[in-house]
């Protein structure tokens, strides 16, 4: 099993753009999910998603989006780049979220936003 | 906002040494996890411990939780040059489908 893929493992954007951080995984999970990693702040929850077909907001959503179409694909869109969303992006997931399962991390990937 | 706080933000031992990291949080929780990650890499699970455990070990790791304290600790015993990693605790909280994670200890082994 490969695990958890995340790419690009680096992006430099300008400011405005926007691009969709890829993640996906192999081992039938049925949650998903993105964090953001900044210097001294820890892992914060961007979006989550239980199952297929459904998502929803963790603590810093905007500027955002998510879709979960399948299974294996949880994309990240980034609307329109701003330099505070430099940062890292790790993507999650965990057999379930039902009984408290560990969570397989991907590799990140490494944003600037300039 | 960050539901677990670790402490000491930095810690610095020589090769051989125990270390201890604790985490105190603020609201009730279904579970705790610790993780671990190495500079510039994703982040992997240690342990898991449920609200209703007090201790949990897995080879050279021991994790508490004391619940009326809303605090647990790991201790990594007989520490080695690869452990030098960051170590963070993470909760889920009661009612909530998410981690929250903690700030992360540094955790720096000296040969």
């Amino acid at each position: 099993n490969a695990g958890v893929t995340q790419t690009p493992k680096f992006q430099v954007l300008k400011t405005g753009q926007s691009m969709t951080l890829q993640c996906a995984q192999d081992m039938n999970h049925e949650y998903m999910s993105w964090y953001r990693q900044d210097p001294g702040m820890g892992l914060r929850l961007i979006h989550y998603s239980v199952g297929a077909g459904i998502t929803d907001q963790g603590e810093v959503p905007n500027g955002y989006n998510v879709s979960r179409s399948t299974t294996e694909d949880f994309p990240l869109r980034l609307l329109s780049a701003a330099p505070s969303q430099t940062s890292v992006y790790f993507c999650a997931s965990s057999y379930s979220w039902r009984g408290g399962n560990e969570q397989y991390f991907g590799p990140g990937t490494r944003l600037t936003v300039t | 906002s960050q539901q677990g706080e670790e402490d000491p933000q930095a810690l610095s031992i020589q090769e051989g040494e125990n270390a201890t990291m604790n985490c105190s949080y603020k609201t009730s929780i279904n579970n705790l996890q610790w993780y671990r990650q190495n500079s510039g890499r994703g982040l992997v699970h240690l342990i898991l411990i449920r609200s209703n455990e007090r201790e949990k070990h897995s080879g050279r790791l021991r994790v508490t939780l004391d619940t009326s304290k809303k605090s647990s600790s790991l201790l990594i015993t007989a520490s080695r040059a690869a452990d030098t990693a960051s170590y963070f605790c993470a909760t889920e909280k009661e009612g909530a489908q998410k981690l929250v994670f903690g700030q992360g200890t540094r955790l720096t082994i000296n040969p």
